[in-house]
């Protein structure tokens, strides 16, 4: 079945400091999107990207789709304290109608 | 106004006890699924219906049954809980999820935290 992975599965950073995080499937997607969830609570949709090379800016935050539509990432630039979390991608599969969630990536701010 | 609703959002019981997770959402949307999010963080479906129909069945043991009685509402009905379930529930709805296009945006509920003694 569709595997969606991400990388890191932790990452700690100054805060000011940049931080990335990557998502990689084993299949092509038709669609990719981006979820955040804070300490103690639910994920919150972010983003869903679909065009192949597809980039999409929010303030500090930008989402890049793949050119083969197999990965994705999203680089914070500058990181606040506000920005700690878990951020997972979720991708569906060309051929198939399930979003697959990746492992997330948990994001810590040092002050 | 809640989008996704849960109850209990916490709920603590014995090996062996049988329980209930309820959901319901005010969006209109047609698809509502059920998640497991272990101690590190992984989130797992567990189920997905599409108006009531049971869409996706992920290997979840037959313990847990979803009941969906209309498409605003999916409960989750545990039996014979082990210590294993303790985790955190989530259930989520979307528009676009159904058989027929990519899975839309999901919405999620605040989530249900078990505990099993």
């Amino acid at each position: 079945g569709q595997q969606v992975m991400q990388i890191p599965q932790y990452q700690h950073v100054q805060e000011g400091e940049d931080f990335t995080t990557y998502c990689n499937s084993s299949t092509t997607l038709s669609n990719i999107q981006w979820y955040k969830q804070r300490p103690g609570g639910h994920p919150v949709f972010l983003i869903q990207l679909v065009k192949s090379g597809e980039v999409k800016k929010q303030k500090r935050l930008t989402f890049q789709f793949g050119e083969a539509k197999k990965n994705s990432s999203l680089h914070i630039t500058a990181t606040q304290t506000t920005d700690v979390g878990t951020y997972f991608c979720a991708g569906t599969e060309t051929s198939g109608s399930r979003l697959t969630f990746g492992e997330g990536t948990q994001l810590t701010v040092n002050p | 106004d809640t989008a996704v609703s849960q109850t209990p959002k916490y709920l603590v019981t014995q090996m062996g006890n049988d329980k209930s997770i309820k959901c319901e959402q005010n969006l209109g949307h047609d698809t509502m699924y059920w998640y497991k999010q272990d101690s590190k963080k992984f989130l797992k479906i567990m189920f997905s219906y599409n108006n009531k129909e049971l869409i996706i069945n992920e290997t979840v043991p037959n313990r847990f049954s979803p009941k969906s009685p209309d498409k605003a509402h999916l409960n989750l009905h545990i039996n014979s809980l082990e210590l294993g379930d303790s985790a955190v529930y989530f259930c989520a709805s979307s528009q676009r999820g159904g058989l027929a296009g990519f899975g839309g945006e999901q919405y999620f509920g605040p989530g249900t935290r078990l505990t099993v003694t």
